[in-house]
């Protein structure tokens, strides 16, 4: 069975702070990463799918970096803005369509 | 920027009842696929279609659930006697293809009682 660990599980953090958290999954059977936001009330909307190995992707202030030999991607968001309080889920795709997520990683940006 | 949409937003229903819950995913999308999170916890997959026809269940898809593309743009996914563990929070996903991100819809809001 598939297990996706993210930590840390919550976050809180001020406006301009700098923040990164972690997504460990194992490294045998893997295709590709997704990483996703979920805002409240909203749907998870596709930040990046990450599939080789040393992979780094950007998107604004977010960064997403990826290493399958020892399963593990990092997510990073360069001083945090309250608009990036949600719920960031990665999720590891393995040899099908289907994602096997993580619980989630809560972050609360304070202005 | 198109989007996957899922009616209805909530649904409340019997023990016992069957439901329909239907999502209209994005026209050149190839993959579908229902999740769902019961509170508190994971995402978890329950089936994928492609191609007219089922790709891939997980454990929970049993013969309660059954999923339907009757018309081409429509994708439904039916409980025909649900439980009280079936109260979760159903998203409806599609994706161009399988290296890339899925677009998921608002979901439904299932509660059994």
């Amino acid at each position: 069975i598939l297990n996706v660990e993210q930590s840390p599980q919550s976050l809180h953090v001020q406006e301009g702070d700098s923040t990164n958290f972690t997504c460990s999954f194992p490294s045998s059977n893997f295709y590709a990463l997704h990483w996703y936001r979920w805002e409240t009330a909203k749907s998870p909307e596709a930040l990046f799918v990450m599939t080789l190995n040393g992979d780094e992707k950007k998107k604004g202030r977010i960064s997403a970096t990826l290493n399958t030999k020892e399963g593990y991607s990092y997510l990073y968001i360069k001083g945090s803005q309250p608009e990036d309080s949600a719920t960031y889920l990665c999720a590891l795709q393995g040899g099908s369509e289907k994602l096997v997520f993580g619980k989630g990683m809560k972050l609360t940006v304070n202005p | 920027e198109p989007e996957v949409t899922q009616t209805p937003s909530h649904q409340v229903t019997q023990m016992g009842q069957e439901v329909i819950l239907r999502c209209v995913p994005i026209s050149n999308h190839l993959y579908f696929y229902w999740y769902r999170q019961i509170l508190g916890q994971k995402v978890e997959f329950l089936v994928s279609f492609y191609n007219n026809e089922i790709s891939e269940k997980s454990e929970i898809f049993d013969d309660q659930f059954s999923v339907e593309r009757p018309d081409g743009s429509n994708f439904t996914l039916k409980i025909r006697s649900t439980k009280l563990e079936d109260s979760a929070m159903y998203f409806c996903a599609s994706s161009v293809g399988r290296s890339n991100g899925y677009t998921f819809g608002s979901g439904t809001r299932l509660t059994v009682v």
